[in-house]
Parts: structure tokens; C-alpha cells; sequence
């Protein structure tokens, strides 16, 4: 089965910072996707990475999908009080496995 | 164009009652995913559906739990005598081709006393 850890599992920043998180697969990615989850909401899928080595740029998120298709991350600048749920990197199609998930805090 | 759409959003039904948990997907989605977020961890897939089909219900606890996709309305997860554990959020997710990410619902939070 495969596992999806995420890093860091928390974090806590002041608005303006940068910060980076981590998906890492104990096997290759088919692909994978980048969510964030609001307390209350369901997930809201930010974006679709395919092909190792994959940049893909949403405003100020930044997504990297590592070469061998093992690891991705997730860059934010300049982050704002609205970054502020739960992050979650997720893996498949028609079965998803999900990530264990970075809440981010951002204060003003 | 409406979401998917999901209800009850908060269930409260004592120790032995069923649960009846409703999706509707997007519009033109015609594959409907049913998740749990059980409190302090990640979601998990429970059951695949397409029309009248049960596509792959790998994640469904054996007894108790069954899930449908009629020709017409809504997708139902049923719970038959709930117990604490199943106390969770139940997310519906809705694509139109499979793969490649869904369109979540905001979710059933199910509280079982």
C-alpha cells in the first residue's frame, strides 16, 4: 500500500513569509494533486502535476513534481491570513490516497 | 452551476439508528467518490460509483455500510446500526471523467451518541 507523508505536519507563520511543504511516496506517483481543506469545507483541488519534473505556477503557490515522480512540494509566497487550512497532496485517479496533511497557520 | 451537493451537513443519530447520507453530483459528473475523514486523520477512500454501478468498493467496512448510485437522484451512503467509531465527516466527490481530480462537497459530519 502506498503512503503519502507529508511535512512538515504543522506550521505557523507570520503574514509575508515564505514556506515550503513536502509530499513523499514510499513508491512513483501515476500523479498527483494538490488540495486544501477549510475547517468545515471539503477539499478544493489546486492542481494536477503529471510528468516528473512538472513546474506549475497558481499565483503565488508554486508546485514542483520531483523528477523520479516520488516526491512533490508545495512553495507559498508571501502568504496571506487566507492561506490559512489544511494542505493536502493526494495520489491516483479513480481511488485517491490522501496525504497526511500540513495545516498552515498564517497570522496577521 | 451548483457544486456538488451534499445532506444532511450535521447528523446526530444515537447508538443502533441508521444513517442516510445524500450526494448529488455536478452537473454532467456521472462517477461519484465517497470518502471519510475520521477526527485527527486523513481521508480515505471508501466506494467508487458510476449510474446503477458499483465500481470498486475497496474502502467500505463489510458490515453495515452500503452506498448507490440510482439511474435517478442522489447518491446514497447508508450506515445501519451506527456506533461511536462512525462518528466522522463523509465527503462526496464528483468527476466527469475519472481521473485527474474531483469536485469535492462540503461534507456530512456524522455524530453518533
Amino acid at each position: 500500500t502506498q503512503l503519502l507523508e507529508q511535512s512538515p505536519q504543522f506550521l505557523s507563520i507570520q503574514e509575508g513569509e515564505n514556506l515550503t511543504v513536502y509530499c513523499n511516496s514510499s513508491s512513483v506517483f501515476s500523479s498527483l494533486q494538490w488540495y486544501r481543506q477549510e475547517p468545515g469545507e471539503g477539499p478544493v483541488l489546486l492542481v494536477t502535476v503529471v510528468t516528473g519534473g512538472e513546474v506549475k505556477k497558481l499565483k503565488r503557490l508554486t508546485f514542483q513534481f520531483g523528477d523520479a515522480r516520488k516526491d512533490s512540494s508545495l512553495h507559498i509566497t508571501a502568504a496571506q491570513t487566507g492561506d490559512t487550512g489544511l494542505y493536502l497532496c493526494a495520489e491516483g485517479t479513480d481511488k485517491l490516497i490522501f496525504g497526511t496533511g500540513t495545516r498552515l497557520q498564517v497570522f496577521p | 452551476n451548483a457544486g456538488v451537493m451534499q445532506n444532511p451537513r450535521h447528523l446526530v443519530r444515537r447508538r443502533g439508528q441508521e444513517a442516510r447520507l445524500r450526494c448529488s453530483p455536478m452537473k454532467g459528473h456521472s462517477h461519484v467518490y465517497w470518502y471519510r475523514q475520521l477526527p485527527e486523520e486523513g481521508l480515505k477512500f471508501m466506494v467508487y460509483l458510476q449510474k446503477e454501478n458499483i465500481i470498486d468498493e475497496s474502502g467500505m467496512p463489510k458490515e453495515r455500510f452500503s452506498a448507490e448510485f440510482p439511474k435517478e437522484g442522489p447518491s446514497i451512503l447508508r450506515i445501519q446500526q451506527v456506533v461511536r467509531g462512525d462518528s466522522a465527516a463523509y465527503f462526496c466527490a464528483s468527476s466527469s471523467t475519472g481521473a485527474y481530480g474531483y469536485t469535492f462537497g462540503s461534507g456530512t459530519r456524522l455524530t453518533v451518541v
